[in-house]
């Protein structure tokens, strides 16, 4: 079935950086924009930004913008999205997910990934 | 940029009551609009896009309406498995609303 498979739990130290990867299978992986969304706890949905896995064309929300990296391997059908500079405020949960294309654009997330969360402490 | 407006953020209700969360945009978005459900630990699944397009395999209970800069996601009678939080998402850009919290009267 189509699904987005995310790696696991990650705790870091401020300052460090996250590497978290996002495997797809059941589609054509190269097809579809991959969008990365954030939520910390107890708080709502944030947008970061997307990477087109064909192109490797990537946009970034303004917040993130210096601090996120995001890329793809289309050999194994894996986004990644990595965050530098880590603060106590990037403790969140962390989701990958797939888009669809309309008139209006590539924002409509039909498939996501489980999350993962990051914790962020010393 | 365009801002999306939830409410109420927060609505207790019991199982049978119609529910109905408001969404509205700071600008015209035509039917570019999304819901999705979230439940506590577990990633938003869609509902609805385009404003009134059910998703396969979501109950007809769920419905949405609306166009321009209001809209309107209805639970036409609330199960206990609607318990969640409730968010719309403009689909020409990238915002998402607040969140609507439906909790257990």
């Amino acid at each position: 079935q189509v699904q987005l498979v995310q790696s696991e739990a990650e705790v870091k130290k401020p300052g460090a950086s996250v590497k978290v990867s996002c495997e797809a299978s059941g589609y054509a992986f190269s097809g579809y924009y991959i969008h990365w969304v954030r939520q910390a706890p107890g708080q709502g949905l944030e947008w970061m930004g997307w990477m087109h896995p064909n192109s490797g064309g990537t946009r970034y929300a303004q917040r993130f913008q210096g601090r996120v990296t995001m890329t793809r391997d289309t050999s194994i059908n894996t986004a990644y999205m990595e965050l530098t500079r880590l603060t106590s405020d990037d403790t969140a949960v962390f989701y990958c997910a797939r888009a669809l294309c309309s008139d209006a654009g590539c924002y409509l997330f039909d498939i996501w990934g489980q999350g993962t969360l990051v914790t962020v402490s010393s | 940029d365009i801002q999306l407006t939830q409410s109420p953020s927060f609505l207790s209700a019991s199982v049978g009551d119609r529910v109905t969360i408001t969404c509205r945009a700071s600008q015209g978005i035509s039917s570019y609009l999304a819901w999705y459900q979230q439940k506590p630990g577990k990633a938003p699944k869609l509902l609805i896009s385009a404003a009134s397009t059910l998703q396969s395999g979501v109950p007809s209970r769920f419905s949405g309406s609306g166009s321009g800069t209001e809209f309107t996601l209805t639970i036409s009678s609330l199960q206990p498995e609607d318990f969640a939080t409730y968010y719309c998402q403009q689909l020409n850009s990238y915002p998402f609303g607040g969140g609507t919290k439906v909790e257990i009267k």
